[in-house]
């Protein structure tokens, strides 16, 4: 099955630092790959995503690369903010036998000092 | 955008008793509804994948006499964790997914088992 590695588990950045967050996958037949945004006890937002057949997705301060060769895709946060601080999940899924599950990695947890 | 909505978002029950969690895609029809479990400072857990009208497929490990899986309609899932103990207490996250919408994640629920 697919393992996806995430790395750093925890993050500290001065406020309007930038922010990058990596991961890998195993499974070369994954082909969508969502980052999501979790505060305490709320459940996972999306916010952003990348589909196999595009190198580079952004969305105003927030930005996502995906190398397939390499099996590696990263978050890229800009200007960071304290409403930035949270756990961030980033996820694989492959379609293939049609189970469309979401592989997650272990998180990381982004602190913005203000 | 996609709404999913999860009830109850925090319950108490006693050892022995019953507790269902519900999960209802509010404008859009889920092909796939997923359950995870998530610990303090860990990721989401996938317990179990289901598609409204058939039997839930669940992941190794997963109890499915413990913990049942109702997809009844295309908007509607419900989890049961059935004679619940204190090991039981968790983070349950539902997620439901649409060709149109991804995946949503609901808020989740706390549940604790005294």
């Amino acid at each position: 099955g697919e393992n996806v590695e995430q790395h750093p588990s925890t993050l500290s950045v001065q406020e309007g630092d930038s922010a990058v967050i990596k991961c890998t996958y195993s499974d070369s037949a994954s082909n969508y790959f969502p980052w999501y945004k979790q505060e305490l006890g709320k459940g996972p937002q999306l916010i952003i995503d990348i589909r196999s057949n595009v190198g580079e997705k952004k969305d105003q301060r927030i930005a996502v690369t995906l190398n397939k060769t390499a099996k590696h895709f990263s978050l890229h946060i800009t200007e960071t903010q304290p409403e930035d601080s949270a756990v961030y999940f980033c996820a694989a899924s492959s379609s293939g036998a049609g189970s469309y599950q979401l592989t997650f990695g272990k998180g990381t947890k982004l602190s913005v000092i203000p | 955008g996609a709404v999913v909505s999860q009830h109850p978002s925090r319950v108490i029950c006693k050892s022995g008793t019953s507790v269902k969690i519900e999960c209802r895609s509010l404008d859009f029809q889920a092909t796939t509804m997923f359950w995870y479990r998530q610990f303090p400072k860990k990721s989401l857990m996938l317990m179990a994948t289901s598609n409204e009208g058939s039997k839930a497929t669940y992941e190794q490990g997963v109890e499915k006499d413990k913990f049942l899986i109702n997809h009844a309609s295309l908007t509607l899932s419900t989890l049961t964790v059935t004679s619940a103990h204190p090991e039981d207490s968790s983070f349950y996250i539902c997620s439901a997914r649409s060709r149109g919408s991804g995946y949503t994640f609901g808020s989740g629920t706390r549940l604790t088992v005294v």
